[in-house]
């Protein structure tokens, strides 16, 4: 079992581009998480996806958007980058709620907008 | 709205010294609270968990009490290694939204 798994690993935008992050769960996982992570914080909640749906949402702006597909596996995406958005993102699965579900976390992608 | 508050680092420790690493957090309701850890170059991972008042999660030699008088979840270890060198996340979970809220992490360095 390869764990969750992200790609890519590291990235580097300028400001205003756009950017597609991407996040395949643990086998047997049907929840997926996302999480901005920034320098010397710790991560902050993005959105959740379940179904194929966007279940719950963070206090993040409609740049960040997301995608879940019928095997499960997800994407992240952010319009008009800006500075502030050079993080770790960092990608989540759980069987079911997290709350109730250990979830896994995977390695993280390293983003910078320069 | 739901918040995690954390005791700051970073905490270096000798060897078999015991550990405690502060954790309060705000909610509006009754969430779970939870440890992470991340070891160097690895990614997060669950360290343990409490779903209710007074429960007490343990693992690995870590534990932790659900203390819903003080809104604490300290962890403890009675004598580190040189292993627990880590960055440990306090974190709550609100059992309604399901959406996880962070502490910012308390980097603990075990000296040999």
């Amino acid at each position: 079992d390869a764990g969750v798994t992200q790609s890519p690993t590291h990235l580097i935008k300028t400001r205003g581009q756009q950017v597609t992050l991407r996040c395949s769960p643990k086998s047997g996982h049907d929840t997926v998480s996302w999480y901005q992570q920034a320098l010397g914080q710790g991560p902050q909640f993005i959105f959740q996806y379940y179904e194929e749906e966007e279940r719950q949402r963070g206090n993040f702006p409609d740049r960040f958007s997301g995608h879940q597909f019928p095997n499960y596996s997800s994407e992240l995406n952010v319009n008009a980058l800006l500075l502030g958005d050079s993080a770790l993102y960092l990608c989540a699965s759980s069987l079911g709620p997290p709350s109730y579900n250990e979830q896994f976390f995977g390695p993280g992608t390293r983003l910078t907008v320069l | 709205g739901d918040s995690v508050t954390q005791m700051e680092g970073p905490v270096t420790l000798s060897e078999e010294a015991f550990l405690t690493i502060n954790c309060t957090y705000t909610a509006t309701g009754y969430p779970s609270l939870f440890w992470y850890v991340q070891y160097p170059g690895e990614g997060l991972q669950l360290l343990l968990k409490a779903t209710k008042a007074d429960d007490k999660g343990s693992n690995k030699g870590f534990e932790a009490t659900y203390r819903k008088e003080t809104t604490s979840f300290h962890l403890e270890k009675g004598s580190v290694q040189v292993s627990d060198s880590a960055v440990y996340f306090c974190a709550l979970s609100d059992l309604i939204s399901n959406q996880f809220y962070f502490g910012t992490g308390t980097s603990l360095t075990v000296i040999p």
